[in-house]
């Protein structure tokens, strides 16, 4: 069945440091791919998207790419924030279209200390 | 703010007891979804239900039954509780995003502890 590994965490950072947060996924067609953040007592923000091979998504300085080679979504910031401490969460939605479910990871909580 | 509503914030019950989470879709969202976050299995999708009629089916107890209602408002019932129920329980709406993409909007969540 479909499934999202991540990167086992707490990561804690400096800030201005980079970051990147593993994930691969296992999927049987041509999932979409997301990455979703928790910030503290709320509830799951989309960061970004990505929706064929080679995509990349892309906000608020975050990054990602969908690689169907080695079925991989890896986060990337290049110079984090403190306010980017929160739980990064990467999820997989079977249908393309994204109109299924969404299949996710464990989360990793990433802290940044100044 | 994503435009889903999600009511009580808080819910303590006892054991054996049944409760009903509420929620409200983005205005014009017509498919809701619920999940359950728990510190030992995570985030879990439970069920889907489009425009009034149910969609798909995770790992949804048969103690639980949700439904949609003509206003696409949703409700989870949660019945004879027991004390691994406790967890937070989202609501999520799906809008149409770029690229024909249906994205996943979250409600604030509900949190439910069962004593």
């Amino acid at each position: 069945g479909d499934s999202v590994t991540q990167m086992e965490g707490p990561v804690t950072l400096s800030e201005e440091a980079f970051l990147t947060i593993n994930c691969t996924y296992t999927a049987t067609g041509y999932p979409s791919l997301f990455w979703y953040v928790q910030y503290p007592g709320e509830g799951l923000q989309l960061l970004l998207k990505a929706t064929k091979a080679d995509d990349k998504g892309s906000n608020k300085g975050f990054e990602a790419t969908y690689r169907k080679e080695t079925t991989s979504f890896h986060l990337e910031k290049g110079s984090v924030q403190v306010s980017d401490s929160a739980v990064y969460f990467c999820a997989l939605s079977e249908d393309q279209t994204g109109a299924n479910n969404l299949f996710f990871g464990t989360g990793t909580r990433l802290t940044v200390i100044p | 703010d994503s435009g889903v509503t999600q009511t009580p914030k808080h819910l303590i019950t006892a054991t054996g007891q049944r409760v009903t989470l509420r929620c409200s879709p983005r205005s014009g969202d017509l498919s809701v979804y619920w999940y359950q976050q728990s510190l030992d299995q995570g985030l879990q999708f439970l069920i889907q239900y489009y425009n009034g009629e149910e969609r798909a089916k995770g790992n949804i107890l048969e103690r639980f039954s949700a439904q949609q209602f003509p206003d696409l408002h949703s409700e989870l019932n949660l019945s004879s509780l027991e004390l691994g129920d406790s967890a937070l329980y989202f609501c999520a709406s799906s809008a149409r995003g770029g690229q024909g993409s249906y994205e996943q909007y979250f409600g604030p969540g509900t949190r439910l502890t069962v004593t």
